[in-house]
C-alpha cells in the first residue's frame, strides 16, 4: 500500500512556543490530506481537511488560527500548532489517500505525539 | 446520536474464538466502510474495506455490511493474541466519520 510518514514522531515542547508538523505521500502524490487528533483512549477526530494549492477546510470547533495548514505540494502537508498549550497536547495523525488506489482508503501516517509542558 | 457507533468493549475473547465487532451509522449516503486496526500508540491500519452490501471475506476476517439496516461488522475467525487491538469502524460519505473503536482482548 501507499506510505505516509510524519515528522516529528514526538515533540516535547514549552507553552507558548509553536510546533510544526509534516506529513509526506512518499509514493503517490496527493491532493487531499487529512488531520486528525487522537486523545487518549478515544476516536480520531477530524480537525481538517488539506487541499493542495487552497485553503483548508476546518472543521466546526477547530481554530484556524491556532492550527495552521499549509499544502504547499501534491507530497507535503504541515500543520503548525501555534501558541502551544498543555490542553493541545495530544496524539496528532495525517492520513491521505491514493488517487491511484481506486478506493477510499485512507493511508496514515505513524503519528505525532506531542506534549506541551 | 453519534453519527458512527460501535459495540462498547472491552471485548475479551478465547484463542482461537470467534471476534464478533459491530458498527452502526446514521448518514445514508454513506459509500465507504472500513475496518481499521490500532496498536496502543500506533496509527491505524486498514483490515479491511466493503462498498456493498453482502459478505467479503480475506484470511481470517470477514466484513459484513447491510446498508438498508445501516450495519457494518467484522468477524475475526480464529482469534489470535496479536489481534488484541482496538478496532475502529470507518464510515465515508465524502469525508471519514471514525467510530470509538472497540477494544479487543484474545487471551491465549
Amino acid at each position: 500500500g501507499a506510505v505516509v510518514s510524519q515528522h516529528p514522531s514526538r515533540v516535547i515542547c514549552k507553552s507558548g512556543t509553536s510546533v510544526k508538523i509534516e506529513c509526506r505521500s512518499l509514493d503517490f502524490q496527493a491532493t487531499t490530506m487529512f488531520w486528525y487528533r487522537q486523545f487518549p483512549k478515544k476516536s480520531l477526530m477530524l480537525m481538517a481537511t488539506s487541499n493542495e494549492g487552497s485553503k483548508a477546510t476546518y472543521e466546526q470547533g477547530v481554530e484556524k488560527d491556532k492550527f495552521l495548514i499549509n499544502h504547499a505540494s501534491l507530497t507535503l502537508s504541515t500543520l503548525t500548532v501555534t501558541s502551544a498549550h498543555p490542553e493541545d497536547s495530544s496524539f496528532y495523525i495525517c492520513s491521505a489517500r491514493d488517487p491511484g488506489s481506486g478506493s477510499n482508503e485512507q493511508f496514515f501516517g505513524p503519528g505525532t505525539r506531542l506534549t506541551v509542558l | 446520536q453519534k453519527e458512527v457507533e460501535q459495540n462498547s468493549g472491552p471485548l475479551s475473547v478465547p484463542e482461537g474464538a470467534i471476534a464478533s465487532l459491530n458498527c452502526t451509522y446514521s448518514d445514508r449516503g454513506s459509500q465507504s466502510f472500513f475496518w481499521y486496526r490500532q496498536y496502543s500508540g500506533k496509527s491505524p491500519e486498514l483490515i479491511m474495506f466493503i462498498y456493498s452490501n453482502g459478505d467479503k471475506e480475506d484470511g481470517r476476517f470477514t466484513a459484513q455490511l447491510n446498508k438498508a439496516s445501516q450495519y457494518v461488522s467484522l468477524l475475526i475467525r480464529d482469534s489470535q493474541p496479536s489481534d488484541s487491538a482496538t478496532y475502529l469502524c470507518a464510515v465515508t460519505a465524502g469525508k471519514s466519520t471514525f467510530g470509538d473503536g472497540t477494544t479487543l482482548t484474545v487471551k491465549p
